[in-house]
């Protein structure tokens, strides 16, 4: 079964640094998702894109954060100059919403990767 | 924006009892429910999704039930195995058309044997 994959699995840096996370979603979903856990905690909508561009993004999707698709497989996540409070787990998702197989079965479902945990000291 | 509430945050059951756990949603537009699971470490897990056209939901021993009246869902595990201690989280979607996940606090299921 499809799953969708991200690179790195950990993520050091200290702050102030510049870091990628990386993401190769399901080849044919459309819409591409970032979400983050700080430990202990709930899941987070960070940003959602869809046809090339942003689509929706939190509070905490600030200047800092950007997204990109920058071919026809990867879908990023930079942080500009990373923050102590930005150490989390990153998950990335994508999903088909629509009627699936010939069971006409509707679903939403998001598919989440493994994630990276950022520890940013 | 939509709001979820989800209770109890922690659950200690017996193997074999049933486990139920409570979400309230704010936004009456969310027509979809899922329910994810997650072990430590990992990441979430899809275990069962209601769409806001059913009331109930059933997959083997798990179910979900929908009161769009009250804005309410619960998800239910019967006969409870140590394998299903988690953390479980309750979700919905926003009807923006985007469907941004917005997630319940979770709560932490721990069955003993």
């Amino acid at each position: 079964e499809p799953e969708v994959t991200q690179t790195p699995s950990h993520q050091v840096t200290q702050m102030g640094q510049e870091v990628i996370l990386r993401c190769v979603p399901i080849s044919n979903h459309l819409y591409f998702y970032w979400y983050r856990q700080i430990l202990g905690q709930k899941v987070e909508f960070l940003v959602s894109f869809y046809n090339n561009e942003i689509s929706e993004k939190s509070e905490i999707f600030d200047d800092q954060f950007s997204v990109e698709r920058p071919d026809g497989s990867n879908f990023t996540l930079k942080i500009r100059s990373t923050k102590l409070e930005d150490s989390a787990m990153y998950f990335c998702a994508s999903n088909l919403p629509g009627e699936i197989g010939t069971a006409l079965k509707f679903s939403y479902e998001q598919y989440f990767g493994p994630g990276t945990r950022l520890t940013v000291t | 924006g939509e709001n979820v509430e989800q209770h109890p945050s922690t659950l200690s059951v017996q193997e074999g009892d049933s486990a139920v756990i409570k979400c309230t949603y704010s936004d009456s537009a969310s027509n979809y429910f899922p329910w994810y699971k997650q072990e430590l470490g990992k990441r979430p897990q899809l275990i069962i999704d209601i769409r806001s056209n059913v009331g109930e939901k059933k997959d083997q021993r798990i179910a979900v039930t929908l009161n769009k009246t009250a804005k309410h869902f619960s998800l239910h595990i019967t006969e409870t195995q140590p394998e299903d201690s988690a953390v479980y989280f309750c979700a919905a979607i926003q009807n923006t058309g985007f469907q941004k996940l917005v997630f319940g606090t979770g709560t932490r299921l721990l069955v003993s044997p």
